[in-house]
């Protein structure tokens, strides 16, 4: 059975530093592309980073300022977030990506606040 | 403003059928048959219902259908349920920068 199981999340301030973290089971993590994704408060889904092998993606609202990376020996897919603002403030999910466009599976979120 | 364009709210009485649109550009939905459609109810995460435009993942009932035609992808639920009533999310390629770009969302309410 595939699991994602956030974790990092946490209230910060404004300027501040926090690290996301995503521990894959029950498929073989080094084979597939993962992002994360964001709901603010309230509103839609905003994809907001993506890594497959060695290449990264990045939105424009957070290039810069986000780095994705993952860990295949120990399963687990991580987001630096730098420089957060208040506008950064949503439940961030990770993602596994199926063989083509979909993003099959997810987690459960983990809450990132940003706020002084 | 999201990238691609859904309708803010839909409704149906059960039994009924129902279509969401979500309309993007030539450089997202009308350039790559990379559509994916999102159910999402209060406090969940989202769940996948159709990926590259029609197909469905196993598991996901065949009253769930996608299609495209241009810049505009269609979610149709067949036979509507209350368990139905959710938020739907539409999602697609794009070959800016960004990679992958979600619709704002409809409201699913069935009566």
């Amino acid at each position: 059975e595939v699991q994602l199981v956030e974790s990092g999340g946490g209230l910060v301030q404004p300027g501040g530093s926090l690290r996301l973290s995503c521990a894959a089971s029950g498929f073989t993590f080094s084979s597939y592309a993962m992002s994360w994704v964001r709901q603010a408060p309230g509103k839609g889904l905003e994809w907001v980073s993506g890594i497959s092998g060695s290449a990264t993606y990045y939105a424009d609202s957070v290039k810069g300022r986000f780095t994705i990376s993952k860990d295949d020996s120990n399963n687990t897919l991580f987001l630096q977030m730098n420089s957060l603002r208040v506008e950064d403030t949503a439940v961030y999910y990770c993602a596994k990506r199926g063989i083509s466009s979909g993003f099959d599976y997810w987690g459960q979120g983990t809450l990132v606040t940003v706020s002084s | 403003q999201s990238a691609l364009t859904q309708p803010a709210s839909v409704s149906g009485s059960p039994g009924q059928s129902i279509t969401i649109s979500c309309t993007g550009t030539s450089s997202d939905v009308g350039g790559y048959d990379y559509v994916s459609w999102y159910q999402q109810h209060p406090g969940k995460a989202p769940k996948l219902m159709i990926y590259d435009v029609t197909n469905r993942p196993s598991g996901v009932s065949n009253r769930f259908s996608g299609s495209k035609s241009g810049n505009t992808a269609s979610l149709t639920i067949s036979g509507l349920q209350a368990e139905d009533e959710a938020y739907y999310y539409c999602s697609s390629y794009t070959s800016s920068s960004t990679l992958w770009v979600f619709g704002g969302g409809t409201k699913l309410t069935v009566l």
